[in-house]
């Protein structure tokens, strides 16, 4: 069955760097791969997507990569601030659903 | 901005007893889906319905749960009987195009509705 690995459960990084989250998946080769934010509570909320033929997507801070060969998505948020300090969710994309990894807990200490 | 409505937003149970979570979808969205979260855990697929019809379902949803889009604007996850092992956050999301496609379509989450079963 498909998997899905993010990497890390939680980051912690300094305000204003560069956070770096990680996807791997395996047994799948989704034409389409999201990523979505998640607040304590709260429902997914929809930021980015990438095809399998596009090596990269930004929008605003967030960049995305996807690695067809590595079987690997990298989700960029530039110039971090305390507001991006929640939990990031990499989706597979299916015919009739999506699949999500267990997400990251990003913080952003000021 | 529309969103995704979902009803109530805790519920409370004993074991055993039927529940019906009730969401309502953007209303120019076509496709309909229910996940679940367990305290801690991650976003699960239930079921995805377009058409009237399910689409695909998940090893957990089985006997027990149903859906159903009685009206042009409602679409309800029941449990018939519920158990522990229920209890978690359920959310509705919706999308307006296909999932997979030329493009592909973006889910939009409702708030959730908490279950607690006792």
């Amino acid at each position: 069955s498909q998997k899905i690995e993010q990497n890390s459960e939680a980051l912690n990084i300094q305000e204003g760097k560069t956070a770096t989250l990680t996807c791997n998946y395996t047994n799948y080769s989704p034409a389409y791969l999201q990523w979505y934010r998640q607040d304590p509570g709260r429902g997914p909320v929809f930021l980015l997507l990438i095809r399998e033929n596009e090596k990269e997507k930004r929008k605003e801070r967030l960049k995305v990569t996807f690695d067809t060969t590595l079987k690997q998505s990298l989700f960029h948020i530039t110039a971090s601030q305390p507001a991006d300090s929640a939990t990031y969710l990499c989706a597979l994309v299916g015919a009739s659903k999506i699949i999500f990894g267990s997400g990251t807990r990003l913080s952003i200490r000021p | 901005e529309p969103e995704v409505t979902q009803t109530p937003s805790h519920q409370v149970t004993q074991m055993g007893q039927e529940v019906i979570l009730r969401c309502v979808p953007i209303s120019n969205h076509l496709y309909f889906y229910w996940y679940r979260q367990i305290l801690g855990q991650k976003v699960e697929f239930l079921v995805s319905f377009y058409n009237n019809e399910i689409s695909e379902k998940s090893e957990i949803f089985d006997d027990q749960f149903s859906v159903e889009r009685p009206d042009g604007s409602n679409f309800t996850l029941k449990i018939r009987s519920t158990k522990l092992e229920d209890s978690a956050m359920y959310f509705c999301a919706s999308s307006i195009k296909r999932l997979a496609g030329d493009t592909s379509g973006e889910l939009f989450f409702g708030e959730g509705s908490r279950l607690t079963v006792l």
